[in-house]
């Protein structure tokens, strides 16, 4: 079945730099990509969807300048935390969904972020 | 605005017990209903789904049928087995194209 891959799977990085999260479709072509946010024993917090070729459209309280995201291509969505703080630290989870897709079915692995 | 309310646990249960996680929602429309599966440490699985009223979603043991009446979505399974320890999230989407609301986790665990 279709398959979504993050990458890195974990990150620690120091406060002030910036990470980049890769999520990749790995045997379909994912035309909205969506990124959420998973704090310790919470829910999901969508953050952000993303259609290829345009502009992510950011939810509300979610700030679009430190939380860069690129779908360049049909297979390829990045999320970039720039200037990281600890408060950053989080749990990121990416989901894909093709052009006859039924609701996000395809989460990858998860990117565990942790800033020092 | 559109949600989902679930039990929050965490649920104990001794293998071979059986599992019931409530799931209610609050959404204008048809809205189509998802149970997702976390395991420790990683990401979500989609475990079953139901995309109209009086559907029943089944996989792996587990059962979900959508009740438009009383607006439940609520996860049974009659045994539940130690692997089966994860955290379970009950889900709505508007329409096929839209994003995915999530309740907050209910935390299980099966202990021998």
């Amino acid at each position: 079945g279709a398959v979504v891959s993050q990458h890195p799977s974990r990150v620690i990085c120091k406060s002030g730099t910036s990470v980049k999260i890769e999520c990749r479709s790995l045997d379909f072509q994912a035309t909205t990509m969506f990124w959420y946010r998973q704090f310790p024993k919470k829910s999901l917090m969508l953050m952000a969807t993303s259609n290829e070729g345009s502009k992510a459209t950011y939810e509300q309280g979610v700030e679009k300048d430190k939380f860069l995201i690129n779908h360049a291509s049909l297979t390829l969505s990045t999320l970039t935390v720039t200037s990281a703080h600890p408060e950053d630290s989080s749990f990121y989870i990416c989901s894909a969904r093709g052009l006859a897709g039924e609701g996000p079915k395809f989460f990858g692995p998860g990117t565990r972020l942790t800033v020092l | 605005g559109d949600s989902v309310t679930q039990m929050e646990g965490p649920v104990t249960l001794s293998e071979e017990a059986f599992l019931t996680i409530n799931c209610t929602y609050t959404a204008t429309g048809y809205p189509s209903l998802f149970w997702y599966v976390q395991y420790p440490g990683e990401g979500l699985q989609l475990l079953l789904k139901a995309t109209k009223a009086d559907d029943k979603g089944s996989n792996k043991g587990f059962e979900a049928t959508y009740r438009k009446e009383t607006t439940s979505f609520h996860l049974e399974k009659g045994s539940v087995q130690v692997s089966d320890s994860a955290v379970y999230f009950c889900a709505l989407t508007k329409t096929s194209y839209d994003k995915v609301i999530f309740g907050p986790g209910t935390s299980l665990s099966v202990i021998p």
